[in-house]
């Protein structure tokens, strides 16, 4: 079975400086990969993915993702943060064999000190 | 507007009772997820549909029930079987051939006392 790995589980950074949140996956092939972001108490917004094609992939909200298939990983940057970008982040493996269903890291919440 | 609608947002009930959360979207969606949410651990799903009058359990079905008679709803049934049913509950839906992007409802946070 496919799983995904966050090794971080709090980040923090300071307003205007880069992130850079990591994202490990286990899987035979290459599978769908995913970025949600949650803000507290609300559902999961998608901040971009990758289904194949060019491994740098641009999503919204000035967040960038690269997908490495040598090391497994879809770590998710952003080169200047924002007061707004604190929350929690979930990297996300969709594989279509398995019904298209999705499986989650246990997510990185991220804190944006002034 | 098109969306995922879950209600109610905030759920209260006694332990021993059922209760049924809603999910209803107007995506034109095939398939549809339930995932729980509790914290430190991610998402895990729960039960998913692919289409209407059919669905398959997830990782952690034990305790729970859904239906899916249309394919704009699909309720999910917390039953007393649960035996930690206090959580955050998010319902999702996809285009089911192909492109695996799922969209994700407000969610219902349930409590149980």
């Amino acid at each position: 079975a496919q799983s995904v790995t966050q090794p971080d589980i709090h980040i923090t950074v300071s307003e205007g400086a880069s992130l850079e949140l990591r994202c490990n996956y286990s899987y035979g092939a290459t599978p769908y990969l995913f970025w949600y972001v949650q803000s507290p108490g609300q559902g999961l917004q998608l901040l971009l993915k990758y289904f194949s094609g060019d491994t740098l992939v641009q999503g919204i909200k000035g967040f960038e993702a690269e997908f490495k298939r040598s090391q497994s990983s879809f770590n998710l940057r952003k080169p200047s943060v924002h007061w707004s970008d604190a929350a929690e982040y979930f990297c996300a493996v969709g594989i279509k064999a398995a019904g298209n269903k999705l499986t989650f890291g246990g997510g990185t919440r991220v804190l944006v000190k002034p | 507007d098109g969306g995922i609608t879950q209600s109610p947002k905030y759920l209260f009930r006694k332990e021993g009772q059922n209760v049924t959360l809603s999910c209803e979207q107007n995506l034109n969606h095939d398939a549809m997820y339930w995932y729980r949410q509790d914290p430190g651990q991610g998402l895990r799903l729960i039960y998913y549909s692919q289409i209407v009058n059919d669905f398959q359990k997830g990782d952690i079905a034990e305790g729970y029930s859904v239906s899916r008679e249309k394919k704009e709803s699909f309720p999910l049934t917390v039953t007393s079987a649960q035996k930690n049913p206090t959580a955050f509950y998010l319902c999702a839906s996809s285009i089911n051939t192909g492109n695996t992007e799922a969209f994700f409802g407000q969610g219902t946070r349930l409590t149980v006392v």
